[in-house]
């Protein structure tokens, strides 16, 4: 079974500063991985969506990496802000239909 | 504008009852999902479904139970044998359960014992 980390479960950083989320599955046998953010008590935004062929994707201020032979993705925030605050969650989809997540890391952006 | 409506946003149960989450979508997505979500933990699956009147069981279905008689729409039903209910319930939906589309996420519904 897909086993997803994130690491760290929880990063406080000041405003402006570039930032690296972690994201690490134990299968590297995987049709995409999606980022996603979440406010308190709210539902899941995607963020970006990579395809298991792709290397990285862009949008914005955010840019998602992704390593499957090493089992890793990062999500790069440049310019950080305070509105960036909230938690972001990684989702894998393996062979099959179902999704597994991380726990999530914590960000909190101090102006 | 297309989106997930979950309603209601909070709900209580008491011992012994069976308690329904509505989930609706207007994006015309054929596969919808239910998640759980505890704190400290990541999403968990519940049930999902391809397809209207065809539904799977995800990890924890146990006390739980689902429809789909309309493809807008997918409720969940946590029974009195589901122990543990007090959690964050999450509906989602993709276009189609073999594409390569994002998932989205409703709002959500908070489910809490009386």
């Amino acid at each position: 079974k897909q086993e997803v980390t994130q690491i760290p479960a929880a990063l406080s950083v000041p405003e402006g500063e570039n930032l690296v989320l972690n994201c690490s599955f134990t299968d590297s046998a995987i049709y995409n991985l999606q980022w996603f953010r979440q406010d308190p008590g709210k539902g899941l935004t995607s963020l970006l969506l990579i395809q298991s062929s792709q290397r990285e994707q862009t949008s914005g201020r955010l840019n998602a990496s992704l390593d499957k032979s090493s089992g890793r993705s990062t999500l790069y925030i440049a310019a950080s802000q305070p509105g960036d605050s909230a938690t972001y969650l990684c989702a894998v989809r393996p062979t099959g239909n179902q999704f597994y997540f991380g726990t999530g890391t914590s960000l909190t952006v101090i102006p | 504008d297309g989106g997930i409506t979950q309603s209601p946003k909070y709900l209580f149960r008491k011992e012994g009852q069976n308690v329904t989450l509505s989930c609706e979508q207007n994006l015309n997505h054929d596969a919808m999902y239910w998640y759980r979500q505890d704190p400290g933990q990541g999403l968990r699956l519940i049930y999902y479904s391809q397809i209207v009147n065809d539904f799977q069981k995800g990890d924890i279905a146990e006390g739980y139970s689902v429809s789909r008689e309309k493809k807008e729409s997918f409720p969940l039903t946590v029974t009195s044998a589901q122990k543990n209910p007090t959690a964050f319930y999450l509906c989602a939906s993709r276009l189609g359960i073999w594409s390569n589309q994002p998932q989205h996420f409703g709002d959500g519904t908070r489910l809490s014992i009386l």
